[in-house]
This record gives structure tokens, sequence and C-alpha cells, in this order.
């Protein structure tokens, strides 16, 4: 079975802080890596896409790494703001799907 | 990026009704859509795939004369929800995808509340 995982489940980190979001998987036979942000009560904002060829993406203050003989994904957010905060999923394509994890809470405070 | 337009964003409805959620890709071609189902504080179930012109692929354990999926143009998808139980009450977000593509665009969820 295919499964993700996230840690840590609620983060809370003082403004200006780098911080590390962790992402397992199972099945390393991925098409690719999507990190996403989802704000209370909306969708999903796409923030990095890996592809299973690549190690990483960077985009901004968020650099996202992929290391499929882990099983491990890492988001990292540098010098955090309050306006980060949000629910930060991963999902893993396999064939046409994606399958998240449950996703981190991250609160940063002012 | 693209975008998905989801709609209502909020909804409640009384048990036994049937209430219907569009999904619309504004400026790309959707050539699959998927629609998720999400609890509090878990994560995106995906219930059913679809591909314009064809039937919905359901997920195991969705039951499908109930979650009635409908993609007939490359720019609309619809979820109906028939015969409302409160269990159903949950937050449903569609996604729509280019063919050839890896992104996934979504829309921002419909919170269905069924009393």
């Amino acid at each position: 079975k295919q499964e993700v995982t996230q840690i840590p489940a609620a983060l809370s980190v003082p403004e200006g802080e780098n911080l590390v979001l962790n992402c397992s998987f199972t099945d390393s036979a991925i098409y690719n890596l999507q990190w996403f942000r989802q704000d209370p009560g909306k969708g999903l904002t796409s923030l990095l896409l890996i592809q299973s060829s690549q190690r990483e993406q960077t985009s901004g203050r968020l650099n996202a790494s992929l290391d499929k003989s882990s099983g491990r994904s890492t988001l990292y957010i540098a010098a955090s703001q309050p306006g980060d905060s949000a629910t930060y999923l991963c999902a893993m394509e396999y064939g046409n799907k994606l399958v998240f994890g449950a996703g981190t809470i991250l609160r940063v405070k002012s | 990026g693209a975008v998905v337009s989801q709609h209502p964003s909020r909804v409640i409805c009384k048990s036994g009704t049937s209430v219907k959620i569009e999904c619309r890709s504004l400026d790309f071609q959707a050539t699959t859509m998927f629609w998720y189902r999400q609890f509090p504080k878990q994560s995106l179930m995906l219930m059913a795939t679809s591909n314009e012109g064809s039937k919905a692929t359901y997920e195991q354990g969705v039951e499908k004369d109930k979650f009635l999926i409908n993609h007939a143009s490359l720019t609309l998808s619809t979820l109906t929800v028939t015969s409302a139980h409160p269990e159903d009450s949950s937050f449903y977000i569609c996604s729509g995808r280019r063919t050839g593509r890896p992104e996934a665009f979504f829309g921002q969820g419909t919170r269905l509340t069924v009393v």
C-alpha cells in the first residue's frame, strides 16, 4: 500500500526562523512529488513540483528535495513569516493519482 | 498558474436531497479531473478520476450511484451528491490536469453540510 507520512503534524516557530518539513513515502516508484499549501477552508496551492529524475526545486524562500532511495522529501522554508502560516501537504504521484500526506500545520508567530 | 473555479464554496442541504458541485477550468483544458474528499485535520482522499467524455473511475469504497460525476466538456466537471445524509458532510475539492503535464490545479473546495 502506498502511504505518505508527514512529520511533524504541527509546528509553531517565531518569525524569521528557518524550518524543515518532512515527508516520507513507502513506494519509491513515484512519477513526481508535489508540495502544496492549504489555507483554512480553502483549496490547495501548488508550491513546488519535483519530477522523479530530479533531486530538488527552489522557488523564492522555498526549497524542496527528493531522495527516492530513502523514501524522503523535505521542504525547507527560509526566514519564515507570519504569512507562511498554513497547512503544508506533500503528495506523491503514482500512475495518474496523487497520494497525500496528512499535512503539517505551520504557525509562524510574529 | 492555471485556475480552477469551484462552486459553491459552501452549501447546506437537508437530508435526502441532492447537491451539485461544479468545477471549471478557466484558462486551460482539463482532460482529467479528480474529485477528493477531506475530513477535518485529515488528508485528501481521492474519490474518483474522470476523463473528458468517459465514465468516471471510482476508488474502492466510493459509491458511484451516490456520488455522480460528469465530465462532459474539457472545462467542466460536476459532482452530484445524491440523497445526501449527515455523514456525507465534508470538504470536497476538485483538481484539473492537462494531458501530458504533471501539474495539478485545485479548486477552492466546497464545504457541504447535510442537516
